[in-house]
């Protein structure tokens, strides 16, 4: 177990709806990185987080957005749902400081837009 | 744009034979490589990992190489156990600014009892 938290784990939207993922970091990490990964691919950067703040952005539209509170913990938000959008939703937490650049996976919430 | 290229797709080996899975990244400014094992149903575990001033990484029975010039780095698991099948995907990023990972597609690893 990596500590990292998601939720929820499963989810079904309609075309069109709007839907929020949750993360919770790894104690001691202030760094949350979210990825989509599609059935049968590896995963791909959404953004990442750092200190409440974007930290870098993947190839994703704007309708991708996200928050970091102060406990680090971390929201996506995805808006105008389209089917493509199905995929397994990826929070990774890293504790960024000197020369470290691991990054803990959660177990991922999947998403099936319909 | 920044790539990384996975091979093979599928790999089968038998029980206690040796596993090789290779990788090459696009990105020369790319100095952190981190393979992640993923089960069904599960997020990427980290299995090992190496930055771009070492050559060479092992850990019980894995072990990771890296050659900088040809931008080349696998992963090597001996003994292989059932235990070993699953999803890996090697990745590279920078340690410096935002630390994305860029991932490959992924190798799954049948381990034949």
């Amino acid at each position: 177990e990596t500590g990292v938290t998601q939720s929820p784990t499963h989810l079904i939207k309609t075309r069109g709806q709007q839907v929020t993922l949750r993360c919770s970091s790894q104690s001691g990490h202030n760094t949350v990185s979210w990825y989509q990964q599609a059935l049968g691919q590896g995963p791909q950067f959404i953004f990442q987080y750092y200190r409440e703040e974007e930290n870098g952005r993947g190839n994703f539209p704007p309708r991708f957005s996200g928050l970091q509170f102060p406990n680090y913990s971390s929201e996506l938000n995805v808006n105008a749902l389209e089917l493509d959008d199905s995929a397994l939703y990826l929070c990774a937490s890293s504790p960024i400081g000197g020369t470290n650049t691991e990054a803990f996976f959660g177990q991922g919430t999947r998403l099936t837009v319909v | 744009g920044e790539n990384v290229e996975q091979h093979p797709s599928t790999l089968s080996v038998q029980e206690g034979d040796s596993a090789v899975i290779k990788c090459t990244y696009s990105d020369s400014a790319s100095n952190y490589f981190p393979w992640y094992k993923q089960e069904l149903g599960k997020g990427p575990q980290l299995i090992i990992d190496i930055r771009s001033n070492v050559g060479e990484k092992k850990d019980q029975r894995i072990a990771v190489t890296l050659n900088k010039t040809a931008k080349h780095f696998s992963l090597h698991i001996t003994e292989t156990q059932p235990e070993d099948s699953a999803v890996y995907f090697c990745a590279a990023s920078k340690i410096a600014g935002t630390y994305k990972y860029i991932f490959g597609t992924g190798t799954r690893l049948k381990v034949l009892a």
